[in-house]
């Protein structure tokens, strides 16, 4: 079965650094787009980034652009988040999810547990 | 700021059936999805498209859409089903959206 397992959250200072990262496995990674989807304690869901199958191509929403990249390595089958310049407002539980095929790409099929990432002097 | 928009709570009796919506201009466009978040849980998806259910999903649960609203309705909502539920979506752009959330409430 389709497994998401996230790891690398923690406490940070901010304009720390972190990276996060996303164990993939149950599925052939490398044929489908990944996502970061956030959470911050108590409230709603917010996307994060998108990269494709492939690396070939990824977005970002506009409160991230700059200081969180998503990355990834099919030949490990692993999801990045290098998060950089973090402030407080990036505090959150940190989830990867599965995208579907096509013109599903923006939806979220398999989710993992997440990872808390707190940015906190 | 959220481009879908969500009322924050919504109440159902046992047994009875609830319409949760959500609207954005963007859903004129693109096709909702729906996910339930249970409290300490990750999200699940519930529906997407323009009704899908992903295998394990109830049939109690369903979609529809019309100009720029999404619709989950739950028929013969039971006590399991309370829950938050977020809608998704997304625009020419590549930017993707949830709703603020609905926090279901069974009585």
């Amino acid at each position: 079965q389709v497994q998401l397992v996230e790891s690398g959250g923690g406490v940070v200072q901010p304009g720390g650094s972190l990276r996060l990262s996303c164990a993939a496995s149950g599925f052939t990674f490398s044929t489908y787009g990944m996502h970061w989807v956030r959470q911050p304690p108590g409230k709603g869901l917010e996307w994060v980034a998108f990269i494709r199958y492939d690396g070939s191509n990824t977005y970002s929403a506009d409160s991230v652009k700059g200081r969180l990249t998503i990355s990834r390595d099919n030949s490990r089958n692993t999801l990045y988040l290098q998060m950089n310049s973090l402030k407080t407002e990036d505090t959150a539980l940190y989830y990867c999810a599965r995208g579907a095929h096509g013109q599903l790409w923006s939806l979220f099929q398999h989710w993992g547990q997440g990872t808390l990432v707190t940015v906190s002097s | 700021s959220s481009e879908l928009t969500q009322d924050p709570a919504v109440s159902v009796a046992l047994g009875q059936t609830v319409r949760i919506t959500c609207q954005g201009d963007t859903l004129r466009s693109y096709y909702a999805s729906w996910y339930q978040q249970k409290p300490g849980q990750a999200p699940v998806l519930v529906i997407y498209g323009k009704n899908n259910r992903p295998s394990g999903v109830p049939d109690r649960f369903s979609g529809s859409s019309s100009g720029n609203t999404a619709s989950l309705n739950i028929t013969g909502a039971q006590a399991e089903d309370e829950a938050d539920y977020y809608c998704n979506s997304r625009d020419s752009s590549g930017n993707v959206f949830f709703g603020g959330g609905t926090k279901l409430t069974v009585l």
